[in-house]
């Protein structure tokens, strides 16, 4: 199983549905992150949180909202989809025990706003 | 705006040959440094870290760390096709906001 978990894997919504993305971790780690993929854009940051009551926006937070709600699990919300959010969404954690920044990622949620 | 460049590519090697894989990062206090491969459609996978200067070698792996010039680069000896993949650098914010910020992405083929 993997650490680092996705719900749904892909999916079609219309314009203007509200769609949520879920992650949970296994990992054990304390901070968790969204991140957008784009075709020649590189992975983007939309939401961070390093704990349950510290959540914070990233470069592209316009349009999207998040809940931490146990440090296990971290969900992205789209409150009202839109075409050009048509993208590749990762889930990731890090472990600040470690000092370091290195990041496990989930296996990704295709998203395709129609 | 701090940044991170790759060349997007792609980057084609025959096999067996050395790939080489070029990142320049703009934050100077960057203290942290890695490199992801991620094949098409999948999740990035950490491949190396590195975290001062010199070289770190892990198997095929060579990451090469130039704080005064901003540079870091990942050496692949003796390509395979199944490396061919986009590889991903990533930096740590200075500030230590715990945040990476990654480049596009440079794209390697290894021809058979």
């Amino acid at each position: 199983d993997a650490d680092v978990t996705q719900t749904p894997r892909n999916r079609i919504t219309k314009t203007g549905k509200r769609i949520m993305l879920e992650c949970s971790q296994t990992k054990g780690h304390d901070r968790m992150y969204w991140y957008r993929q784009d075709p020649g854009l590189g992975l983007r940051l939309i939401y961070y949180s390093f704990d349950v009551k510290d959540i914070n926006k990233g470069e592209i937070s316009d349009g999207y909202s998040v809940s931490r709600q146990a440090q296990a699990k971290f969900s992205l919300s789209l409150e009202s989809a839109i075409p050009n959010q048509t993208a590749l969404y990762f889930c990731a954690t890090s472990d600040s025990r470690t000092g370091n920044t290195e990041a496990f990622f989930g296996q990704g949620t295709r998203l395709t706003v129609v | 705006q701090k940044e991170v460049e790759q060349n997007s590519g792609p980057l084609s090697v025959p096999e067996g040959a050395i790939a080489s894989l070029n990142c320049t990062y703009s934050d100077r206090g960057s203290q942290s440094f890695f490199w992801y491969r991620q094949y098409s459609g999948k999740s990035p996978e950490l491949i190396m870290s590195i975290y001062s200067n010199g070289d770190k070698e892990d198997g095929r792996f060579t990451a090469q760390l130039n704080k005064a010039s901003q540079y870091v680069s990942l050496l692949i000896r003796d390509s395979q096709p199944s490396d061919s993949a986009t590889y991903l650098c990533a930096v740590n914010e200075s500030s230590n906001t715990g945040k990476l910020i990654f480049g596009q992405g440079t794209t390697l083929q290894v021809k058979p």
